[in-house]
């Protein structure tokens, strides 16, 4: 079975620093998908980025960035400019193509400081 | 419009009522989820409606029951509930349930059960 290992519970960053959030998964599959969800306080769970795992190049969407190390089955995401919205609870997640289901880590708490 | 809906936003219920959520998404999207999310910790998969069929039960109670009126609209009927059942339930929607495509979220409904 696929499983997501987040290590860190919590992190904290002040303003306009750049923190990153670590993640690993361990799965014996080829085709598969990654993604980071944010859940701020308010409780509305987004989607962040989203990695295609045939693809080598990270994804960037805007000021998150993943190093998305494949052979390490590692993916981490890097917060630039770090913004006090983006407190929140983020959760590294993969899905298997062909598999209906998503499989969540147990989350990171990232609290940023004025 | 990437909007997935949920209605109540809170509901309280004791444990002999019947109360029903509602879940509705216009992104043309086939799949959609029921989870459940208690406080700190990741969601939890329920139920998976692809095609308006119910692909997957992770074994939930039948106090918890889904139905799928069509590819735009997801209920969750609850009857006899127990404190335990209290949480945030989440509803989310994909475009197949395929692994291949990112879950959006609504916002949740909180159920407290008394």
């Amino acid at each position: 079975a696929q499983t997501v290992t987040q290590s860190q519970p919590e992190m904290s960053v002040q303003e306009a620093e750049t923190v990153t959030l670590s993640c690993t998964y361990d799965t014996s599959e080829s085709n598969y998908y990654l993604f980071w969800y944010k859940q701020p306080p308010s409780r509305q769970m987004i989607l962040v980025i989203r990695q295609e795992a045939y693809k080598q190049q990270n994804a960037t969407e805007n000021r998150f960035s993943v190093n998305f190390q494949k052979a390490a089955k590692s993916f981490s995401l890097k917060i630039s400019d770090s913004q006090l919205g983006d407190t929140a609870m983020y959760f590294c997640a993969f899905s298997q193509g062909g598999s209906e289901k998503l499989v969540f880590g147990k989350g990171t708490k990232l609290t940023v400081n004025p | 419009d990437t909007e997935v809906t949920q209605t109540p936003k809170h509901l309280v219920m004791g444990m002999t009522n019947k109360k029903s959520l509602k879940c509705e998404q216009h992104m043309g999207h086939r799949a959609m989820y029921w989870y459940k999310q208690k406080a700190k910790k990741p969601p939890e998969l329920m139920f998976v409606y692809s095609y308006e069929k119910l692909s997957i039960n992770e074994s939930v109670p039948s106090r918890f029951s889904p139905e799928c009126p069509n590819s735009s609209l997801l209920n969750l009927h609850l009857h006899a509930l127990q404190p335990e059942d209290s949480a945030l339930y989440l509803c989310a929607s994909s475009l197949t349930a395929t692994g291949l495509y990112e879950q959006y979220f609504g916002p949740g409904t909180r159920l407290t059960v008394t």
